[in-house]
């Protein structure tokens, strides 16, 4: 079963205090791993998306990393600005044949300044 | 128009109710896809729709749930007989392509709440 799982659930930092998050995932055949920002009451807004193991991604203080069963998102000298919902998700088969994503739970970021 | 467009924004209705939610995707996306968020879960993939093809809708999760899209453009997803069980975000998402790796962009969704 294709599955995603995102750790830690929360994370709280201070602001310029940089950390990693964490998404394991199960895929049969890897078509893309995505990576996904939601603010409160809004929907998700993409961020990058990564093919193959090795594959790096960057924008702003986000950087996005792949293996074969992980992705990271790291985030440098984070700012207040960048709290957020933070969705993995993975492009799976759907029983009808069709493509989907299949989400992770997400991980709440709160930077305090 | 520059984003996915979902209307209504926010849906209170009594059990039994039935509810239709509708969907602008962005103009030239043949791709659309409905997903719900329950609370504290992930999204969850419902229907696809892609150009004219027999839309995918191997994710419905049971007999209440409908959707319609005439071509390229809105799509509806309609619930009949609404359980409390069915209060979430559903959200709404088009893709430029069909092709694989394309990134889905989504709508903000509409908050159903269901007394």
């Amino acid at each position: 079963e294709d599955q995603v799982t995102q750790s830690p659930e929360a994370l709280r930092l201070q602001e310029g205090e940089s950390s990693s998050l964490n998404c394991s995932y199960t895929v049969s055949g890897l078509r893309g791993l995505f990576w996904y920002r939601q603010d409160p009451g809004k929907g998700p807004e993409f961020l990058f998306t990564l093919y193959s193991a090795g594959e790096e991604k960057e924008k702003e203080r986000l950087k996005a990393t792949l293996t074969k069963k992980e992705s990271f998102l790291h985030i440098t000298a984070p700012k207040p600005e960048d709290s957020a919902t933070y969705l993995c998700a993975v492009q799976a088969v759907t029983q009808g044949g069709s493509e989907k994503l299949v989400f992770g739970k997400g991980m709440k970021l709160t930077v305090n300044p | 128009g520059a984003g996915v467009s979902q209307s209504p924004s926010n849906k209170v209705t009594e059990k039994g109710k039935d509810v239709e939610l509708r969907c602008d995707p962005i103009s030239g996306h043949t791709a659309l896809y409905w997903y719900r968020q329950r609370l504290g879960q992930g999204l969850e993939f419902l229907i696809y729709f892609q150009g004219n093809s027999a839309p995918d809708k191997s994710g419905l999760p049971s007999d209440r749930f409908s959707a319609e899209r005439t071509g390229e453009s809105v799509s509806t997803l309609t619930i009949q007989r609404t359980q409390q069980e069915d209060s979430a975000v559903y959200l709404c998402a088009s893709r430029r392509t069909g092709l694989s790796g394309e990134p889905q962009h989504f709508g903000d969704g509409t908050r159903l709440s269901i007394l």
